[in-house]
């Protein structure tokens, strides 16, 4: 089975930009949730989806959205872009919500703002 | 809110030899799940151990072990027979009880080096 990929692994953009980023589960998967990871603030959750629905959202602005599909692929927007949006920006899917659920990470997408 | 801390910000341990790292966590729930992460460098995050805060039985998984202290909300990880792939940051994770959420919360990671 292919694992989590994400699309692209590296991008660069311009403050004030949007971003769109992209997350493939693997198949059979229908949750999806994304978290942001810099050295400053280390780990955090954005979001998670379960069947096309936002189940969570973390403490975030507004400038991050994020969307899932039918086929559970998710994407993930950032509007306005600052410089402190620079970081590694991980997917992770799971079969479940919640639980002992496992959860299977992509390699991430390195977004950097210049 | 809840929170985990991770103490130690980078850990040495020679091959063969065993390593223990910290992590506690503040909750006032009494059902929940622990999590330690494997972060190699450049690569894809893995799921070392988990653990049930119901389960009082130390989960194990080959050469990985943990000690759960619920009363004390302290989940170390114990490697032992250290090899090199096991360089890598270490997380550990707390997540919420409820059936809805794959939400983790991470704490600030341990780098473990594994001297040859």
């Amino acid at each position: 089975k292919a694992g989590v990929t994400q699309t692209p692994r590296y991008l660069i953009k311009t403050r004030g930009q949007q971003v769109t980023l992209s997350c493939s589960p693997i198949s059979g998967h229908r949750s999806v949730s994304w978290y942001q990871q810099t050295p400053g603030q280390g780990l955090q959750f954005l979001f998670e989806y379960f069947s096309e629905t936002q189940r969570n959202k973390g403490n975030f602005p507004g400038r991050f959205s994020g969307r899932q599909f039918s086929n559970s692929r998710s994407e993930m927007n950032v509007s306005t872009l600052e410089l402190g949006d620079s970081a590694l920006y991980l997917c992770a899917s799971s079969t479940l919500a919640g639980g002992r659920n496992e959860q299977y990470f992509g390699p991430g997408t390195r977004l950097t703002v210049t | 809110a809840q929170t985990v801390t991770q103490s130690q910000p980078e850990m040495s341990v020679q091959e063969a030899e065993t390593v223990t790292l910290s992590c506690t966590y503040d909750t006032s729930e009494s059902d929940y799940y622990l999590f330690w992460y494997k972060q190699p460098p450049s690569r894809q995050m893995i799921l070392v151990i988990r653990q049930e805060a119901y389960k009082q039985q130390n989960a194990t998984e080959n050469r990985f072990s943990v000690n759960f202290q619920k009363a004390a909300k302290s989940f170390s990880l114990k490697i032992s027979d250290s090899q090199l792939g096991d360089a890598a940051m270490y997380f550990c994770a707390y997540r919420p009880p409820g059936g809805a959420t794959n939400k983790l919360i991470f704490g600030t990671g341990t780098l473990l080096a594994v001297q040859p």
